[in-house]
């Protein structure tokens, strides 16, 4: 079974332009969370979709990011325009649905450096 | 109430040590505890998890100790090896509203030394 893949793995882009992310979660995994870990801090929460529904975006920064769920599948993450405080590690994780004891799936991140 | 503290920061312990990692949390809706190891390049993967209904629990070298009046719980890693060299996340969880809801710690260096 393939695991959370993640692309690009790293993106170094100027401040101003875009950058669009994609995570593709494990088959069959209903949720699937996008967080972010700025370096030493916490994996910090972003949003969570429930198959193409997004079910809590609280964690969303600002409207400079924007996040899709195409049929329920692989995920997109968009910054536009990007700022330097948005450099850090972007994780993607999928789980199955139902109940507090899913064991999140975490992909290996992409890494977003805004210069 | 949403964070979860965790330290110490950086953690440097010899070969066949005892390693131990604090976690604090505040929101008493909390009931599952997932440690996650990460190591470079990887993303975090569960290593261990308790609920709050036992106050310890156990799989091989790796225990968790919790304190639910405390709001309180570690990750002791007896015997520790180099190949344990990670950083480590503690986490709490819970279903809020909109599914599970996750929370993180800062995580902590750990470095073990041949």
């Amino acid at each position: 079974e393939a695991g959370v893949t993640q692309f690009p793995s790293h993106s170094v882009i100027e401040k101003g332009q875009t950058v669009t992310l994609r995570c593709d979660p494990i088959s069959g995994h209903d949720n699937l969370y996008w967080y972010r870990r700025v370096m030493g801090k916490e994996i910090k929460f972003l949003l969570h979709f429930v198959k193409e529904s997004k079910q809590d975006e609280s964690g969303m920064p600002n409207n400079r990011f924007l996040a899709e769920r195409t049929g329920g599948t692989y995920s997109t993450l968009k910054v536009q325009p990007a700022e330097l405080e948005d450099s850090g590690v972007y994780f993607c994780a999928s789980s199955r649905w139902g109940g507090n004891t899913g064991e999140l799936f975490f992909g290996e991140g992409s890494r977003l450096t805004v210069l | 109430q949403q964070q979860v503290k965790q330290s110490p920061q950086s953690l440097i312990v010899q070969k066949g040590g005892i390693s131990i990692i604090n976690c604090a949390y505040e929101n008493t809706a909390f009931d599952y505890f997932p440690w996650y190891q990460q190591f470079p390049g990887k993303g975090p993967a569960l290593l261990i998890a308790i609920r709050p209904d036992v106050s310890e629990k156990k799989e091989g070298r790796f225990t968790i100790s919790f304190n639910k009046s405390a709001k309180q719980f570690s990750l002791h890693i007896m015997d520790s090896q180099p190949g344990d060299s990670a950083t480590y996340f503690c986490a709490a969880s819970m279903v809020g509203n909109y599914g599970q809801n996750f929370v993180f710690g800062p995580g902590t260096r750990l470095s073990v030394l041949p």
